[in-house]
């Protein structure tokens, strides 16, 4: 089982530019999540999926939009990245009442 | 009003002794579920400890637990016998029971450096 996988693991942007960041999970959990953590503020979240078809916001959701593909797979894009979105972002999933399991994450800076 | 407050930014300890981190918590949900993340300086998110809140007694998973007082709404993390591979930052975070459980809201971490 490789768990939860993000790609890619570093990205640098140029404002007004857009990109897609991939997560996909293999251990068949229902629910899936997009945080970003920045220095100070620990993980805010930005979307959760709680089952395949269904999205919802978060914290965080402004600037970004998301795709629950299948069960395994949740997308988090950015349609025109800012420099505020310089941050490191974290996927996860859980079963449901059990904790979540978290990918290694996506660095990204915006220039 | 924040949900999770960890008051502690950074703690040091002696290797070999015990370190408590503090995590207070605010919901007005019977339900809810509370757990404590270790993240390395590699980056990656641990799980450590979970406390359901109803749960009688307090969590434990080896040198982890979980103090648990559901009336002053904390649920500090004890590691005992601190060890050099300790040093990280340690989030805690509270899951509320309704909207199917799916808000997690975590704390701004403290920092745990351990000394030889």
């Amino acid at each position: 089982n490789a768990g939860v996988t993000q790609t890619p693991k570093f990205q640098v942007l140029k404002t007004g530019q857009s990109m897609t960041l991939q997560c996909a999970q293999d251990m068949n959990h229902n629910s899936m999540y997009w945080y970003r953590q920045d220095p100070g503020m620990g993980l805010r979240l930005i979307y959760y999926s709680a089952s395949e078809g269904t999205t919802d916001k978060g914290e965080v959701p402004n600037g970004y939009n998301v795709s629950r593909l299948n069960k395994r797979e949740f997308s988090l894009r950015l349609e025109s990245a800012a420099p505020s979105q310089t941050s490191v972002y974290f996927c996860a999933s859980r079963r449901f009442r059990e904790t979540q399991y978290f990918g290694p994450g996506t660095r990204l800076l915006v220039l | 009003a924040q949900k999770i407050t960890q008051t502690q930014p950074g703690m040091f300890v002696q290797e070999k002794e015990a370190v408590t981190l503090d995590c207070t918590y605010d919901t007005s949900d019977p339900s809810y579920g509370l757990f404590w993340y270790k993240q390395p300086s590699s980056g990656e998110m641990i799980f450590l400890i979970y406390q359901g809140s109803y749960d009688q007694q307090n969590a434990t998973e080896g040198r982890y637990s979980l103090n648990f007082q559901k009336a002053r709404k904390s649920a500090n993390l004890v590691i005992s016998a601190s060890q050099l591979g300790d040093s990280a930052m340690y989030f805690c975070a509270m899951r509320e029971e309704p909207n199917t459980g799916n808000q997690f809201y975590f704390g701004t971490g403290t920092s745990l450096t351990v000394i030889p």
